[in-house]
């Protein structure tokens, strides 16, 4: 089955610097991706869409200038984390899928767990 | 419009019993329904998703039970095991766009 890696898994970095997460899809191509938060014990709440070879779309309230995110080919999004601070601290999670507009199963990655101290 | 409404919020069930997790939905425009099942430290794992077209869907101890004209969905697990213990969430997303809008999460905890 389609699967998608997510790298590192869990990172812990210092007040002020940024961190990149990378997403890739393994067996397949993805044109599109997509990067969740979660915090404990709640939903996920989708941060942007990345699109291959264009810019983000970002949801509403999310700050595209703290999180950077590059999708630079077909199997690889990046989402960057600029000037962390500990209220970044959460899981965040990427999933990639089929054909736009198909409907297509979303497979997530493992996530990845950030700590900012 | 954008919410999916899931419940209960948590769910204890003893072995063999049967789980049922509900939601709702309120955009009309949502056509693709599917299930995560997600254990602690991991990203979701798709179980099994249902399109409006059909009122129930089965894979294994698993059905999706679909009522188009209420704007809900459920998800029946079947002689539950303690392997099943884990947090699932229902969403729902359009044709026309594969982002996914997650509901809130139940946590299903299954006893011997």
């Amino acid at each position: 089955g389609a699967v998608v890696s997510q790298h590192p898994s869990w990172v812990i970095c210092k007040s002020g610097t940024s961190v990149k997460i990378e997403c890739r899809s393994l067996d397949f191509q993805a044109t599109t991706m997509f990067w969740y938060r979660q915090f404990p014990k709640q939903s996920l709440m989708l941060m942007a869409t990345s699109n291959e070879g264009s810019k983000a779309t970002y949801e509403q309230g999310v700050e595209k200038d703290k999180f950077l995110i590059n999708h630079a080919s077909l199997t690889l999004s990046t989402l960057t984390v600029t000037s962390a601070h500990p209220e970044d601290s959460s899981f965040y999670i990427c999933s990639a899928g089929g054909e736009r507009g198909n409907n297509s199963p979303l497979h997530f990655g493992n996530g990845t767990r950030l700590t900012v101290t | 419009q954008q919410q999916v409404k899931q419940s209960p919020q948590s769910l204890i069930v003893q072995k063999g019993g049967i789980s049922i997790i509900n939601c709702a939905y309120e955009n009309t425009a949502f056509d693709y329904f599917p299930w995560y099942q997600q254990f602690p430290g991991k990203g979701p794992a798709l179980l099994i998703a249902i399109r409006p077209d059909v009122s129930e869907k089965k894979e294994g101890r698993f059905t999706i039970s679909f009522n188009k004209s209420a704007k809900q969905f459920s998800l029946h697990i079947m002689d539950s095991q303690p392997g099943d213990s884990a947090t699932y969430f229902c969403a729902a997303s359009s044709y026309n766009t594969d982002k996914l809008i997650f509901g809130t999460g139940t946590r299903l905890q299954v006893f011997p």
